[in-house]
């Protein structure tokens, strides 16, 4: 069972160009969540999805980022006109759909690295 | 923001056990404990969790004290691949999000 893919792991863009971010959830696992890491920072929750919804999107910035997990195919993270201090790690994490459970652990991916010139 | 707190860093002999500790005296009675760890740039990686019993997996032990109000990661037998930043997060289980309060963890090195 491949684990959270994610592409690319790196990417680079220069000033106002548009980030397109890629996460493949575990086989089976509906829920995606999306967290960034700054340099020498921990990470920081940006938004959750299940299959066509957004479930929770309180960490994401108001203006440019936005997320979507689709019916088919990866969950993707969109970041429009991209400044300098977009420059961080993005990672994905997903789990499976637990009905009633009291826990769920959140597998990661190995992230992204956008670099922005 | 983390309700947790955890030394910035901690350092161990191989083969000696690393006592990780984190203080969260705030935590709330749906509150479950977690540790994660990352590892040089990787995806954090899932370790362990608990509410208020003790718990033992094959990666680690997790004491929890009778009041909740800390708990401590024990790695038996640090090897080093241990070396890693180690993050301690409650999370009310009756949370809907799911989502994971990241702290600032400790950074473990795990000496020769």
């Amino acid at each position: 069972n491949a684990g959270v893919m994610q592409n690319p792991r790196h990417l680079v863009r220069r000033r106002g160009q548009e980030a397109r971010l890629r996460c493949s959830p575990m086989k089976g696992h509906s829920h995606v969540y999306w967290y960034r890491q700054l340099p020498e920072e921990g990470l920081k929750f940006m938004v959750y999805l299940q299959k066509e919804n957004i479930i929770d999107e309180s960490g994401m910035p108001k203006e440019r980022f936005s997320a979507e997990f689709p019916k088919e195919g990866p969950s993707i993270l969109r970041i429009q006109q991209v400044v300098r201090g977009d420059s961080a790690a993005y990672f994905c994490a997903s789990s499976p759909r637990v009905a009633g459970e009291s826990y769920n652990e959140q597998f990661f991916g190995p992230g992204t690295r956008l670099t922005v010139l | 923001d983390a309700k947790t707190t955890q030394p910035p860093s901690m350092d161990c002999a191989e083969g000696r056990a690393a006592n990780l500790p984190c203080n969260h005296s705030t935590i709330s009675g749906n509150e479950y404990v977690y540790w994660y760890r990352q590892i040089h740039s990787q995806g954090p990686q899932y370790i362990i969790h608990g509410l208020k019993n003790n718990e033992t997996n094959e990666m680690a032990s997790l004491i929890i004290t009778e009041d909740r109000k800390s708990s401590t990661l024990i790695l038996p037998h640090a090897t080093l691949r241990d070396t890693a930043v180690y993050y301690c997060i409650v999370r009310d289980w009756m949370d809907s999000s799911y989502k994971l309060i990241f702290g600032s963890g400790t950074r473990l090195l795990v000496r020769p």
